[in-house]
């Protein structure tokens, strides 16, 4: 059975930074592409960046270059995404899913930016 | 970055009817295209891949079309349940990117 299972919701700080975790079951984990999309409140989804754990080279949106570090684990079958300096604007619901396009989709993650 | 544009954003229809929504790139993306279907507090659910394919256990009711830069998902008959949002989504390159959305209202 394929489920993704992600990490649980997370309040931080503006400046900080968050770690949100997506466990893979099911599959092959390492040949299989995973992708990180974003949902703030009322909003649209929004494509984040994307790992194919075999070659293990992230594909990150124009947007969050340089804030945004996506990893993944083989010996976990886990995937992770970090994101820097955060503000208030990043407050959303953040996903993991996998397959192209993807199919599978983890529980989400609310992560929450106040001071 | 390849641009999505869905029209219309929000349409409001009544149980039965027929409803096509319409998903525009900014450049063509053969046929990398899917349609999800997302409800309040959920994670979206895969409908339509490679533009036309139906994805198992999605009704048959769901159907889209389209190559290039021009794409339509139709609902030929609405029933309760499809009222939700709906994003068409590129995989043709990266970066992948999601139309703004377009919200099915019950009239």
């Amino acid at each position: 059975q394929v489920q993704l299972v992600q990490s649980g919701a997370e309040v931080k700080k503006p400046g900080s930074s968050v770690k949100v975790s997506c466990k893979s079951s099911g599959g092959t984990f390492r040949h299989y592409v995973f992708f990180w999309v974003r949902q703030a409140p009322g909003q649209g989804l929004e494509w984040m960046g994307a790992i194919i754990p075999i070659f293990n080279t992230p594909n990150y949106a124009q947007k969050f270059q340089g804030r945004v570090t996506i990893t993944a684990d083989e010996s976990t079958s886990t995937v992770h995404m970090e994101l820097s300096s955060l503000t208030s604007e990043d407050t959303a619901v953040y996903y993991c899913a996998r397959g192209l396009p993807p199919l599978d989709w983890g529980q989400g993650t609310l992560v929450t930016v106040s001071s | 970055d390849i641009q999505m544009t869905q029209s219309p954003s929000t349409l409001s229809a009544s149980v039965g009817d027929r409803v096509t929504i319409t998903c525009r790139a900014s450049q063509s993306i053969s046929s990398w295209l899917a349609w999800y279907q997302q409800k309040p507090g959920k994670a979206p659910n895969l409908l339509i891949y490679k533009a036309s394919s139906l994805e198992t256990g999605v009704p048959s009711r769901f159907s889209g079309s389209g190559s290039g830069t021009q794409f339509t998902l139709t609902i030929s008959s609405l029933q309760p349940d499809d009222f939700a949002t709906y994003y068409c989504h590129h995989y043709n390159s990266y970066p992948y990117t999601f139309g703004q959305g377009t919200k099915l209202e019950i009239k």
